[in-house]
């Protein structure tokens, strides 16, 4: 069965500090992870893509890792803001799918305090 | 951000009462889908659309229907509402990019009956 698990659950941190947050996944055969930030009340916007050959991408304070041997993904904020507060969901796709159907981890609910 | 609209953003109605939540994006994409998605859940997806006239369910089974008149436009009914359909409603479509589908969310209608 494919799955996308996400952790922590939720994450609480001080403005100006760094954190990382995990995806473990099982879609097979892989295509590529994205990482979309959902803001409270609205859709996901993707912040990045990362396709099998791909070890690390960044999106400005945003860097994501993929192992694709070991099937985790890290998504690290460095510098978090305020605006960081939102919930960070691992996506992974499957090849060969004519659908594009996405597989969706829980997310991760970070809250950035001031 | 992307050219995807979802109406009404909010919706409380009774139950038993016909709704329709809109959906439409003028980016010219084939594929449409419609996702749901509890507090602190994935999201799911209940129907998807290849296309004008096409037309499919998703992997969660949902009371609702959907259809695809014209490529831009991609509307969601439910026939007789009830407290289990309280949930968000998110919208997205795709192209595709980097080898695979990039799907891109509206800001989603959340659908409270009471």
């Amino acid at each position: 069965k494919n799955q996308v698990e996400q952790s922590p659950q939720s994450l609480i941190i001080l403005e100006g500090k760094n954190c990382t947050l995990q995806c473990n996944y099982t879609v097979s055969p892989f295509s590529n992870l994205r990482w979309y930030k959902q803001d409270t009340g609205r859709g996901p916007v993707s912040l990045t893509i990362m396709t099998f050959s791909e070890n690390t991408k960044s999106n400005g304070r945003y860097t994501a890792t993929l192992d694709a041997d070991t099937k985790q993904s890290s998504l690290h904020i460095t510098a978090s803001q305020l605006s960081d507060s939102a919930s960070y969901i691992c996506v992974v796709s499957d090849r060969g799918s004519t659908l594009g159907r996405l597989y969706f981890g829980r997310g991760t609910q970070l809250t950035v305090w001031p | 951000e992307a050219d995807i609209y979802q109406t009404p953003r909010y919706l409380v109605i009774g139950t038993g009462k016909k709704i329709t939540l809109e959906c439409s994006q003028t980016m010219g994409h084939d594929k449409m889908y419609w996702y749901q998605q509890d507090p602190g859940m994935e999201l799911h997806l209940i129907h998807y659309s290849y296309g004008v006239n096409s037309t499919e369910k998703g992997d969660l089974s949902s009371e609702s229907t959907v259809s695809r008149i014209r490529t831009e436009h991609f509307p969601l009914t439910l026939e007789s509402a009830r407290p289990s359909h309280t949930s968000q409603y998110l919208c997205a479509s795709s192209k595709r990019r980097e080898g695979s589908y990039e799907q891109y969310f509206g800001p989603g209608t959340r659908l409270t009956v009471t």
